[in-house]
């Protein structure tokens, strides 16, 4: 168990839909990291947040959004899915704002039907 | 971001040690070097990481040449627990994409 939690597990929507996918850090992290994986992709990585600002912004569409609230946890907002959207999406948590070791969370499987 | 080049699998008998290369030839003197693994149906996780020196943790140990311009990630005793995908990234101090990785076969 890393400490990092992601809910909900498992998610089908349909095209055109919008979703919020949530993930609570390990405590006492102030880094959160969202990653895209899809079979063909590898692991993507999203966007940082670090204690609340955005820290770095990686391959993430204009059709997702992201936030970290006070209490440091983070919400993923996808919308305007799209079938090509579907895939495992993970966050990690780390304890400073550079990259060192993350740990992530199980994913939540999104599939857009 | 540098690039990093795995082979695509490895097989190691149980209990025998595994060395998993991984070449970084484009690497810059501010790149660390990571690896982390993916069990199937889970997240990745942390294996270890360096900058310069080799290191070792509970889980392996970080080899890395004298040039930086390759490493290797060691596993002492391969376990059945150890059958995995992993990868080697490199990281400026911010979040990278994983490449393909290296799937890791575990033969009892």
């Amino acid at each position: 168990d890393s400490g990092v939690t992601q809910t909900p597990k498992h998610l089908i929507t349909a095209t055109g839909q919008r979703v919020t996918l949530r993930c609570s850090p390990r405590s006492g992290d102030l880094s959160v990291y969202w990653y895209q994986q899809s079979l063909d992709q590898g692991l993507q990585f999203l966007i940082q947040y670090y204690n609340g600002e955005e820290r770095a912004k990686g391959n993430i569409l204009e059709r997702f959004s992201a936030q970290q609230f006070p209490d440091l946890h983070s919400e993923l907002n996808l919308s305007s899915l799209e079938l090509g959207d579907s895939a495992l999406y993970f966050c990690a948590s780390g304890a400073g704002a550079g990259y060192t070791e993350a740990f992530f969370g199980q994913g939540t499987r999104l599939t857009v039907v | 971001d540098a690039k990093t080049t795995q082979p695509n699998s490895m097989e190691s008998n149980e209990e025998e040690p595994v060395h998993l290369p991984c070449n970084h030839s484009t690497i810059s003197g501010t790149d660390y070097i990571h690896w982390y693994r993916q069990l199937p149906s889970q997240g990745p996780e942390y294996v270890i990481h360096g900058l310069t020196s080799n290191v070792n943790n509970r889980m392996a140990s970080l080899a890395i040449a004298e040039d930086r311009k390759s490493s290797t990630l060691i596993l002492h005793r391969a376990t059945l627990r150890d059958a995995a995908v992993y990868y080697c990234i490199l990281s400026r101090g911010r979040a990278v994409r994983f490449g393909a990785g290296t799937r890791l076969t575990v033969k009892p």
